[in-house]
């Protein structure tokens, strides 16, 4: 039981630069969600998802898409990277509970220069 | 909207003393939960704690209980007998039940800093 992964854990992009980071839990959870953490502001939720095939957005959404193809795997991509984006990024699922907490991803560290 | 207030970037304790973690809450939704979590330097995040808006009594989990004082919208987070492995960032979150698509928004966090 792997819990919530993250791929990749390090990118460095050049601005202008796409990508996809890749989440997948082995819990099956019905929710998931990407969160990015910069220095003083906590974690900010991007985008999440309350079941296969549906997302939504977060606060703040923009320069991000998510797609929800799969139960177990929750997808965010960066089509033009911006040094703004430079950020750590967590993934994190939980049950459909109103109770349940969430579960973490050990985070992906990306730069762009 | 919803609203997540942590207003020490950092604190200082002795070891086994006890510390109060500041966090209040905005939110117009009757049914909601609040959370804590813990991210030591190697980054993780740790599930704490747990209070639901329509719990009778404060959560406690071990050596941390959460002081919910739901008139003032307060959920401070209490560590009793504070080790140095609590050193950490402490990050309060709260969901929306009703409304806001059970989307779950953090604080800024508290650095804790344990001196021996």
């Amino acid at each position: 039981n792997a819990g919530v992964t993250q791929t990749p854990k390090f990118r460095v992009l050049k601005t202008g630069q796409s990508m996809t980071l890749l989440c997948a839990q082995d819990m099956n959870h019905e929710y998931m969600y990407w969160y990015r953490q910069d220095p003083g502001m906590g974690l900010r939720l991007i985008h999440y998802s309350v079941g296969e095939g549906t997302t939504a957005k977060g606060e703040v959404p923009d320069g991000y898409n998510v797609s929800r193809l799969k139960k177990q795997n929750f997808l965010l991509g960066l089509e033009s990277a911006a040094p703004s984006q430079t950020s750590v990024y967590f993934c994190a699922s939980r049950t459909g509970a109103s109770v349940g907490e969430q579960y973490f991803g050990p985070g992906t560290r990306l730069t762009v220069t | 909207a919803q609203k997540i207030t942590q207003t020490q970037p950092g604190m200082f304790v002795q070891e086994k003393e006890a510390v109060t973690l500041d966090c209040t809450y905005d939110t117009s939704d009757p049914s909601y939960g609040l959370f804590w979590y813990k991210q030591p330097s190697s980054g993780e995040m740790i599930f704490l704690i747990y209070q639901g808006s329509y719990d009778q009594q404060n959560a406690t989990e071990g050596r941390y209980s959460l002081n919910f004082q739901k008139a003032r919208k307060s959920a401070n987070l209490v560590i009793s007998a504070s080790q140095l492995g609590d050193s950490a960032m402490y990050f309060c979150a709260m969901r929306e039940g009703n409304t806001g698509g059970f989307k779950t928004i953090f604080g800024a966090g508290t650095r804790l800093f344990v001196k021996a």
